[in-house]
């Protein structure tokens, strides 16, 4: 079936250093890919998101593109924040039943310390 | 932010109780989800709904049903809570099935 591999975390980084958080899929056809962020005690909120190949989602500096040859989403960013401090979640829209469902990855812990 | 509301926030309950989790809506959008969070799981799908009436069952459905009779409400029933089913549950909306989706704050549920 649909999955999604993120690398492990926990990330600690040092503010104003560059990101990258990885991501690969394994899907039929040609889903829809996205990246969602937890900060602590909240829910899910998009992040970005890439709904073919080659494409770049990006937002608040992040950014990720949709690499079908090597399904991979990898995200990044240039200079990370304490802000940034998150849970970050790779997913991929699939085919489930009457509809789409999001599979995640299980998700990788940034920590950007001073 | 989308409006989506959870409740309860927080239960504690004890094995062999029923249990309801309720999501409410405010956005008229047609597919709702149940989501469980776990560590190293991600989040997976127990149940998910695509109008009124019309459920279907996610990859972790077993030990859960649903019910909508609203638009705007989905509830997550656990007809016997066990120690398995403690976790963090989330509700999201979505206005199609290809779109992205908007998460609740989720319930943290404890079963003891």
């Amino acid at each position: 079936g649909d999955s999604v591999t993120q690398m492990e975390g926990p990330v600690t980084l040092s503010e104003e250093a560059f990101l990258t958080i990885n991501c690969t899929y394994t899907a039929t056809g040609y889903p829809s890919l996205f990246w969602y962020v937890q900060y602590p005690g909240e829910g899910l909120q998009l992040l970005l998101k890439a709904t073919k190949a080659d494409d770049k989602g990006s937002n608040k500096g992040f950014e990720a593109t949709y690499r079908k040859e090597t399904t991979s989403f990898h995200l990044e960013k240039g200079s990370v924040q304490v802000s940034d401090s998150a849970v970050y979640f790779c997913a991929l829209s699939s085919l489930w039943g009457g509809g789409n469902k999001l599979t995640f990855g299980t998700g990788t812990q940034l920590k950007v310390e001073l | 932010d989308a409006g989506i509301t959870q409740s309860p926030r927080h239960k504690v309950t004890e094995t062999g109780t029923p249990v309801t989790l309720r999501c409410h809506q405010t956005e008229n959008h047609r597919y709702m989800y149940w989501y469980r969070q776990d560590p190293g799981h991600g989040l997976r799908l127990i149940h998910y709904s695509y109008g009124v009436k019309d459920t279907d069952k996610g990859e972790v459905s077993d030990g859960y049903s649903v019910s909508r009779s609203k638009t705007e409400d989905f509830l997550l029933t656990l007809e016997s809570a066990t120690s398995s089913q403690t976790s963090v549950y989330f509700c999201a909306i979505s206005w199609d099935s290809n779109t992205e989706a908007f998460f609740g704050q989720g319930t943290r549920l404890t079963v003891v």
